[in-house]
């Protein structure tokens, strides 16, 4: 069945630094994959997708590529916030199935 | 306005007890979902309606009961709760069917606790 796997965390990262989180996948097919993330307190809310192969998303400074050849989804942002820590979940949904989550990565921002 | 809305925000409650979460989404959508998030933040998808009807039934135990009377909400009811069933439970809609790659929406989240 379809699965992802994602970078243990947490992640502890001072303002400004470069952040990476990595996902890969394994599908059958062309799935489409996101980035869901959940702030303290409340539920989760899409960051950013892509539904086919060579596809960035993008959004709030955080890029995604879509790369079939390393079946991978990595989330960057060039420059973190205090305001971006929350835990993000890489999921993918393909063909006739359902929506699968990662293990989710807490980030924790430091000022 | 709130889109995907769910009540109670938190929920203590004894073991062997039955109680209810409400979920109501005015965004129109004619999906909607429970998913539970565990301890360690591990979230699982427990059912799904697509208007009215049952889609995805995932190996949940008997106890736990979904009802849509609408397509706007969806409830779920536990009997007999147990330890076990403490979690965050997470009620979500998606305007397409729930098996399109479809952007979910998400409540803000049940906490329920079983003493």
């Amino acid at each position: 069945g379809n699965s992802v796997t994602q970078m243990e965390g947490p992640v502890t990262l001072s303002e400004e630094a470069f952040l990476t989180i990595n996902c890969t996948y394994t599908a059958t097919g062309y799935p489409s994959l996101f980035w869901y993330v959940q702030y303290p307190g409340e539920g989760l809310q899409l960051l950013l997708k892509a539904t086919k192969a060579d596809d960035k998303g993008s959004n709030k400074g955080f890029e995604a590529t879509y790369r079939k050849e390393t079946t991978s989804f990595h989330l960057e942002k060039g420059s973190v916030q205090v305001s971006d820590s929350a835990v993000y979940f890489c999921a993918l949904q393909g063909g006739s199935e359902k929506l699968v989550f990662g293990k989710g990565t807490k980030l924790t921002v430091n000022p | 306005d709130t889109a995907v809305s769910q009540t109670p925000k938190y929920l203590v409650t004894q073991m062997g007890n039955d109680k209810s979460i409400k979920c109501e989404q005015n965004l129109g959508h004619d999906t909607m979902y429970w998913y539970k998030q565990d301890s360690k933040k591990f979230l699982k998808i427990m059912f799904s309606y697509n208007n009215k009807e049952l889609i995805i039934n995932e190996t949940v135990p008997n106890r736990f009961s979904p009802k849509s009377p609408d397509k706007a909400h969806l409830n779920l009811h536990i009997n007999s709760l147990e330890l076990g069933d403490s979690a965050v439970y997470f009620c979500a809609s998606s305007r397409l069917s729930t098996l399109t790659a479809d952007t979910q929406y998400f409540g803000p989240g049940t906490r329920l606790t079983v003493l």
